[in-house]
C-alpha cells in the first residue's frame, strides 16, 4: 500500500481559510468512507480532527470541515487562527488496513 | 477517562526484536480496535497494525513479515514485537484506540536502534 498524497505545506493568514487535499486511490479514499484528518503539534501526539470524511468528534471546533469526491479527500479549516498551525495527516481504511498521508505542514501567517 | 501508556526499551541493537507494551487504563480492553503507530524523525506517521479484542489482528504489508501484536486482557495490556530491526525502525512509537476513529493516543515513547 502507498501513502496517501498530500500537499508538503500550506499557508494561510490569521481568519482566513485554507484546504488541504488528500489524494488516494480506488482501493482505499474512495472505496471507503473512513478517511480522518489528525492534527499533530510538535512533540504531541496526533489528535482527530475528522473522522468518517466529514464528521467531527466532540470538542473540536466547527471551523474544521471534511469533504470527498471519488479519490480525494480535503479538510477545510475556516477563520484559521494561530493555534491551527500544525502538521496534519490523512488517514483512510483499506482491505482491513489503515494507510496515512504524508502530512502537511500548516503555517499560520 | 481512558488512557494509553507505552514502555519499554528506548534502545534497541541492530537485528534484535523491538517489545513495547501499551498499557490501558480508565477502561476495559474490549470493543475495540488497538493500533500502533509509528513515526521516523522529522517524519510522517506510518500505521504498523492492530489487534481487535476478539484476538484477530492486521498488518501493514510491508512491515507484515516482521510484526506481531498481541492482547493480555487479564493485564488490559497489548503489545508491540519487531523483528531483525535496523535504523530505520527508529522512530516515536504511539498506541492508539480505535473505535470509529482513533480517539485516545499514547504520549508515544522513543525507540532507537543502535549498537
Amino acid at each position: 500500500q502507498s501513502a496517501l498524497t498530500q500537499p508538503a505545506s500550506v499557508s494561510g493568514s490569521p481568519g482566513q481559510s485554507i484546504t488541504i487535499s488528500c489524494t488516494g486511490t480506488s482501493s482505499d479514499v474512495d472505496a471507503y468512507n473512513y478517511v480522518s484528518w489528525h492534527q499533530q503539534h510538535p512533540g504531541k501526539a496526533p489528535k482527530v480532527m475528522i473522522y468518517d470524511v466529514s464528521h467531527r468528534p466532540s470538542g473540536v471546533s466547527n471551523r474544521f470541515s471534511g469533504s470527498k469526491s471519488g479519490n480525494t479527500a480535503s479538510l477545510t479549516i475556516s477563520g484559521l487562527q494561530a493555534e491551527d498551525e500544525a502538521d496534519y495527516y490523512c488517514s483512510s481504511y483499506t482491505r482491513s488496513t489503515v494507510v496515512f498521508g504524508g502530512g502537511t505542514k500548516l503555517t499560520v501567517l | 477517562q481512558v488512557q494509553l501508556q507505552e514502555s519499554g526499551p528506548g534502545l534497541v541493537k541492530p537485528s534484535e526484536t523491538l517489545s513495547l507494551t501499551c498499557t490501558v487504563s480508565g477502561g476495559s480492553i474490549t470493543n475495540y480496535f488497538w493500533n500502533w503507530i509509528r513515526q521516523p524523525p522529522g517524519q510522517g506517521l506510518e500505521w504498523i497494525g492492530y489487534i481487535y479484542h476478539s484476538g484477530s489482528t492486521s498488518y501493514n504489508p510491508s512491515l507484515q513479515s516482521r510484526v506481531t501484536i498481541l492482547l493480555d486482557t487479564s493485564k488490559n495490556h497489548f503489545s508491540l514485537r519487531l523483528s531483525s530491526v535496523t535504523a530505520a525502525d527508529t522512530a516515536v512509537y504511539y498506541c492508539a484506540r480505535r473505535g470509529y476513529y482513533m480517539d485516545v493516543w499514547g504520549k508515544g515513547t522513543t525507540v532507537t536502534v543502535s549498537s
